[in-house]
């Protein structure tokens, strides 16, 4: 599975668009970008997910370069709850391939 | 969404005592299940996949004589950690997969074991 680079930590002030990127600059054409976050001391929870075209649901937007070499996720309008590691995932589908990297510590300030 | 329900959510055990973890798909089959590892301040680690009806796959370094799996049914994994010693000391989470190509994983809420 291609690898990811994600930033360490980021802050986001309450109320405002959180946008975490993710670089994955060897992604392959049958790799998906998956988003996942894990709120502290808890299991991930999924987020979103796509392959080449921008997606949307009720939790967050996720934008992916033409060339699908970094993609970023966007939280529109940030809660203290969405404070939680933020973990971009590329992957070709088989569940047993899914790797976790580092992340990013996501911080919504009051 | 899809629920995952893994318990217990914490437990302390003595050096030496076996501990399971029940992980359990509440609303949809799993033929696979995972389980991973996760110390403190580090990303999860994947141990082992739980295939219903047949052998566990272990992650390489991962001891499965210490760490036996079973997966008897299809919403039902059990990790069980034998002879715990304090360095099993961990958060131990489960998923299983959904989806048209079993691609989405939905986790547990994990177990933190102590072992004293």
């Amino acid at each position: 599975d291609a690898k990811t680079t994600q930033p360490p930590s980021m802050d986001c002030a309450e109320g405002r668009a959180a946008n975490l990127p993710c670089n994955h600059s060897t992604i392959s054409g049958n790799e998906y970008v998956y988003w996942y976050r894990q709120i502290h001391s808890q299991g991930p929870q999924y987020i979103i997910h796509g392959l080449k075209n921008n997606e949307t649901n009720e939790m967050a937007s996720l934008i992916i370069t033409e060339d699908r070499k970094s993609s970023t996720l966007i939280l529109p309008h940030a809660t203290l709850r969405d404070t939680a590691v933020y973990y971009c995932i590329v992957h070709s589908g088989s569940a047993r391939q899914l790797t976790f990297g580092s992340g990013t510590q996501l911080t919504v300030l009051p | 969404g899809a629920v995952v329900s893994q318990h217990p959510s914490w437990v302390i055990c003595k050096s030496g005592t076996s501990v399971k973890i029940e992980c359990r798909s509440l609303d949809f089959q799993a033929t696979t299940m995972f389980w991973y590892r996760q110390f403190p301040k580090q990303s999860l680690m994947l141990m082992a996949t739980s295939n219903e009806g047949s052998k566990a796959t272990y992650e390489q370094g991962v001891e499965k004589d210490k760490f036996l799996i079973n997966h008897a049914s299809l919403t039902l994994s059990t990790l069980t950690v034998t002879s715990a010693h304090p360095e099993d000391s961990s958060f131990y989470i489960c998923s299983a997969s959904k989806g048209r190509r079993g691609e989405k994983l939905f986790f547990g809420s994990g177990t933190q074991l102590s072992v004293l």
